[in-house]
């Protein structure tokens, strides 16, 4: 079946500092990959996406790559703000499936500033 | 423009009692998931529903879970005999159809059985 692993652990680090958060993935097919945010008190909400092999994902200055060949999307993003502060969420859905995803447990990210 | 809504925000409950919650999809969203995300199992896939076809049930972990979405729109998600296991926050997303579509969630519903 799919399955996402994230790194384990709590990220904490400095403002400014460069964010690295570690994702590979297990699917059958050619999956789609995301990361999700979710923000203190609030919902889940998409970062960004990318739906095929080499395909780079990028908003509010994080970026992923999907890499086929390491089965990794891994998230980068190179000056972190005290507001970046949140749980960051692996996840993939088969496409011509029924979309639903599967997440990684997710990192708590925490920036001090 | 409205998001997803989830009622109630906050449930508490004891343990055997039945429990509905429900989610308001986006404005033509034809697709409606649930998921679960509690401590130990992280954000499961409970169960898919897409225009008039059959739900995808396959995450459902029990038989005391049910759900149903009632003309395309609004979905209740049922939990009968609830058990201190249930105790998780309940999240509904809602997408346009087909592959690759953004999924937008709700704010979810913290479910906490006693």
């Amino acid at each position: 079946g799919n399955s996402v692993t994230q790194m384990e652990g709590p990220v904490t680090l400095s403002e400014e500092a460069f964010l690295t958060i570690n994702c590979t993935y297990t699917a059958t097919g050619y999956p789609s990959l995301f990361w999700y945010v979710q923000y203190p008190g609030e919902g889940l909400q998409l970062l960004l996406k990318a739906t095929k092999a080499d395909d780079k994902g990028s908003n509010k200055g994080f970026e992923a790559t999907y890499r086929k060949e390491t089965t990794s999307f891994h998230l980068e993003k190179g000056s972190v703000q005290v507001s970046d502060s949140a749980v960051y969420f692996c996840a993939l859905s088969e496409r011509g499936g029924n979309n639903r995803l599967a997440f990684g447990k997710g990192n708590q990210v925490v920036v001090i500033p | 423009g409205a998001g997803v809504s989830q009622s109630p925000s906050n449930k508490v409950t004891e343990k055997g009692k039945d429990v509905e919650l429900r989610c308001d999809p986006i404005s033509g969203h034809t697709a409606l998931y649930w998921y679960r995300q509690s401590l130990g199992q992280g954000l499961e896939f409970l169960i898919y529903f897409q225009g008039n076809s059959a739900p995808d049930k396959s995450g459902l972990p029990s038989d005391r879970f049910s759900a149903e979405r009632t003309g395309g729109s609004v979905s209740t998600l049922t939990i009968q005999r609830t058990q201190q296991e249930d105790s998780a926050v309940y999240l509904c997303a809602s997408s346009l159809a087909g592959s690759n579509n953004e999924q937008f969630f709700g704010p979810g519903t913290r479910l906490t059985v006693l």
